[in-house]
């Protein structure tokens, strides 16, 4: 099915490993991004590439990278976790740069760090 | 102060009823606006999108847009018991080539 595509939906860390989680969306969309959400707090932007071969900060992303691999792959690395990590993990992907169209969002990863 | 605001609810309405979600934003260059709706444990849904002022149908759908008044809201008629979920507001203000958005709105339709 066309989309965008997450990897792992579950996991759990402990305080101080390191994992990335993975995206790819087969929509030849441009612009994909990583939002976390969390209970009383909405969806807050991590970090997103515009096209491919950019990437820029979000409104939180401290403790977070990411790497553009190609046009269809954007993952978010954690190198070091913390229990405030602790959230659903939500990536998009975007025909339109400015966001005109919408995104379509992938299912998630729900990561709880112990 | 967040960009996109909304009441988080719960709203409830009885079946059959119309549904008003509302949503204020505060940076007057937004230029879209998108209605996403995410079931319990599920990933959000675009349902609807409006970019110019006035109403937008869509099925049993509207939105509507008063850009002079910064203020977007979605009217679902004819609710049902599976409308029942949260709805996201966003626009692309603050920066043009991203999504703000609002905490959502829990609905719940009763029977």
């Amino acid at each position: 099915n066309a989309g965008v595509t997450q990897t792992p939906k579950f996991q759990v860390l402990k305080t101080g490993q390191s994992m990335t989680l993975q995206c790819a969306q087969d929509m030849n969309h441009n612009s994909m991004y990583w939002y976390r959400q969390d209970p009383g707090m909405g969806l807050r932007l991590i970090y997103y590439s515009a096209s491919e071969g950019t990437t820029d900060k979000g409104e939180v992303p401290n403790g977070y990278n990411v790497s553009r691999l190609n046009k269809r792959e954007f993952s978010l690395r954690l190198e070091s976790a913390a229990p405030s990590q602790t959230s659903v993990y939500f990536c998009a992907s975007s025909e339109a740069i400015t966001g005109d169209y919408g995104y379509t969002f992938g299912s998630g990863t729900r990561l709880t760090v112990v | 102060q967040k960009e996109v605001e909304q009441n988080s609810g719960p709203l409830s309405v009885p079946e059959g009823a119309i549904a008003s979600l509302n949503c204020t934003y505060s940076d007057r260059v937004s230029q879209s606006f998108f209605w996403y709706r995410q079931y319990s444990g599920k990933s959000p849904e675009l349902i609807m999108s409006i970019y110019s002022n006035g109403d937008k149908e869509d099925g049993r759908f509207t939105a509507q847009l008063n850009k002079a008044s910064q203020y977007v809201s979605l009217l679902i008629r004819d609710s049902q018991p599976s409308d029942s979920a949260t709805y996201l507001c966003a626009s692309n203000g603050g920066g043009g080539n991203k999504l703000t958005f609002g905490t959502g709105t829990q609905l719940k339709v009763e029977l």
